[in-house]
């Protein structure tokens, strides 16, 4: 079975504070995802990263693929409580085409005021 | 644009009922899923489309099954409920990388 596991699972930090946000497998990915999902809604996807070492940067929030396409991170500096969510990422094994996509169990994080 | 929508937004039946949950995107994406959410385990594929008339199975087909008779509409049958099924059940639509999921529909099976 293929997974992507993220750490940490649970996140509670005060305003103002960074921090990362990981994703990985012991499988190459073609991509990876984020995506950031609040209560009682669907998961919105935030940026999709694609070659290996590839880092986009999207106001606050910075990604990154790993080299050998097995991980990625998300590092989000100067939380603030609007950050709160489901962060997930996800992407397609590269053994299985670009149909079959894969989620990783999430971090909830939390942004105190 | 509505984007994805899906009905109901909640659902409860009991064991050994069917019901179909209703997707409908009006992007003209050619590929839709479905997915479930469980706590602790984050979003697990059910079954997919890649065009109308073509569907294939996920991670988790087993008791769902799907059609896709129009661009538009990829709806999921549930032929006889089982409590392992309760669930949110999120569909989505993607045109390349994007991806859009809809609201979700929360199934409790009793």
């Amino acid at each position: 079975t293929q997974l992507l596991e993220q750490s940490p699972q649970f996140l509670s930090i005060q305003e103002g504070e960074n921090l990362t946000v990981y994703c990985n497998s012991s499988s190459v990915f073609s991509s990876l995802q984020w995506y950031r999902q609040e209560p009682g809604e669907g998961p919105v996807l935030l940026v999709t990263v694609v070659t290996g070492g590839e880092v986009k940067k999207l106001k606050r929030l910075t990604f990154q693929f790993g080299d050998a396409r097995k991980d990625s991170s998300l590092h989000i500096t100067a939380a603030q409580p609007g950050d709160t969510g489901l962060y997930l990422c996800a992407g397609p094994p590269h053994t299985s085409g670009t149909y079959k996509y894969i989620f990783g169990t999430g971090t909830r994080l939390k942004v105190l005021a | 644009n509505a984007g994805v929508t899906q009905t109901p937004k909640f659902q409860v039946l009991k064991t050994g009922q069917s019901m179909t949950l209703q997707c409908a995107q009006d992007m003209n994406h050619e590929y839709m899923s479905w997915y479930r959410q469980d706590p602790g385990m984050g979003l697990r594929l059910i079954h997919y489309s890649v065009g109308a008339g073509i569907t294939d199975q996920g991670e988790v087909p087993n008791g769902y099954n799907v059609s896709r008779s129009t661009t538009e509409d990829f709806p999921l049958r549930l032929l006889s409920a089982a409590p392992s099924q309760t669930s949110v059940y999120f569909c989505a639509s993607r045109n390349g990388y994007r991806q859009y999921f809809g609201p979700g529909t929360r199934l409790t099976v009793t």
